[in-house]
This record gives structure tokens, C-alpha cells and sequence, in this order.
């Protein structure tokens, strides 16, 4: 089936750094991809919508600046969280809508990121 | 606007027994209605999906749900409860197949 992969797994970073999340559709192409947030035993929470070679549509409460998100190209989404926090810390997770098949979509298997 | 709410943020059954986690949706447009389950620390896999075709959706590992349009619902539900199946689990809805509006999450434990 499709595979959607996000790397890194885990990241541990300093406060005030800039870290980097891939979100990549290995077998297919993603006409769009999503960005949510999960906090620790809650929900997820949509961030962003990313459709290629455009801007990323974020949602209500994003801080775009804070969040930045590349759509590059068809197979490949990152988020790069800018000036991290320890209150950024949460686990990232991608989805990628498949352009065939359906439109379905797929999620990746998360990202942890630790600001410390 | 879209949107899922998920009663009982913890569901405990026997094994063997059945299992049903409720979900009720909003939405001004026909549905696309998902559960998905996570176990502790990865990311989500699909169970099963609506997508405006049979109403009764089976998905893996044993589990189904019922679109009900006239009680906005979507339960998920397994006959027999298995060790295994203790995880959480989402309910999502989405329009169009497009972004996705998530619950708050059910986490479903398993009685020896």
C-alpha cells in the first residue's frame, strides 16, 4: 500500500533553533499534503494545508512565520518549526492525499519533537 | 464547518466482549467519515472509511461502523473485544476527502 514517511522520528533540539520535519510520499504523488499537531494524549489539530508549488493555507491560530511550510514538490512537504520553544515540543504528524486511487489519504507515522 | 465529537474519552470492555465507540459528526455537506486507531507513541492507521457508498463499512482487523444520516452518527463497533484492539481511536470527517477534522479520541482498554 501507500507509504507516507516523516523524518525525523524524534528530534531533540534547543530552545531558539530552527528544526526541520520531511513529510514524503514514497510511492505516489501527493497533490496535497496536511500538517497536524498532537499534543500528549489529546487530538490532532490541523496546522496547515499544502497543495505543490503554492503557499501553505494555515489554520486559525497558526503562526505561519513560526511554522513554515515548503511543498516543493509532489512527493515531498516540510515544516520547519523557527525559533522552537519548549512549549513547541508535541508530536508533528503529516498526511498526503494521493492524486489517483481514489484521493485517498494516507498519514505518516509522526514526529516527535523535544524543545529543551 | 465540520466537525466530530466522540463520546467517552475512555472505553473499557472484557475480552471477548463487544466493543462500540461512539462518534457523532457535523456537516453542511455530505460526509466522508473515517476511524483511525494509534497505538502509543506512532502514527495512525486507517480502520475504515465512508464515503457516500454501502452505509455498513468494514474495516480491519474485525472492525465495522454504520453511517446512520438521521442520527449523524458513525460507531465503530467489534464483536469480540481482543487484547490487541486497546489503543486509541479517532474519529475524523472530512469534506470532499480534503482536510480532515479529528475527535478528541477514544482510548479503548482490554480486560484480560
Amino acid at each position: 500500500g501507500a507509504v507516507v514517511s516523516q523524518h525525523p522520528s524524534w528530534v531533540i533540539c534547543k530552545s531558539g533553533t530552527s528544526v526541520k520535519i520531511e513529510c514524503r510520499s514514497l510511492d505516489f504523488q501527493a497533490t496535497t499534503m496536511f500538517w497536524y499537531r498532537q499534543f500528549p494524549k489529546q487530538s490532532l489539530m490541523l496546522m496547515a494545508t499544502s497543495n505543490e508549488g503554492s503557499k501553505a493555507t494555515y489554520e486559525q491560530g497558526v503562526e505561519k512565520d513560526k511554522f513554515l511550510i515548503n511543498h516543493a514538490s509532489l512527493t515531498l512537504s516540510t515544516l520547519t518549526v523557527t525559533s522552537a520553544h519548549p512549549e513547541d515540543s508535541s508530536f508533528y504528524i503529516c498526511s498526503a492525499r494521493r492524486g489517483d486511487s481514489g484521493n485517498t489519504i494516507y498519514f505518516g507515522e509522526g514526529s516527535w519533537l523535544t524543545v529543551v | 464547518a465540520q466537525s466530530v465529537t466522540q463520546l467517552g474519552s475512555h472505553v473499557s470492555v472484557s475480552e471477548g466482549a463487544l466493543v462500540l465507540l461512539r462518534c457523532n459528526y457535523s456537516s453542511s455537506v455530505p460526509p466522508y467519515l473515517f476511524w483511525y486507531v494509534q497505538y502509543p507513541n506512532q502514527g495512525l492507521q486507517l480502520l475504515l472509511k465512508y464515503t457516500s457508498a454501502a452505509t455498513l463499512v468494514k474495516g480491519i482487523n474485525g472492525f465495522e461502523a454504520e453511517f446512520k444520516k438521521s442520527e449523524t452518527s458513525f460507531h465503530l463497533t467489534k464483536p469480540s473485544a481482543h487484547m490487541s484492539d486497546a489503543a486509541e481511536y479517532f474519529c475524523a470527517v472530512s469534506s470532499n476527502n480534503n482536510d480532515m477534522r479529528f475527535g478528541a479520541g477514544t482510548r479503548l482498554t482490554v480486560k484480560p
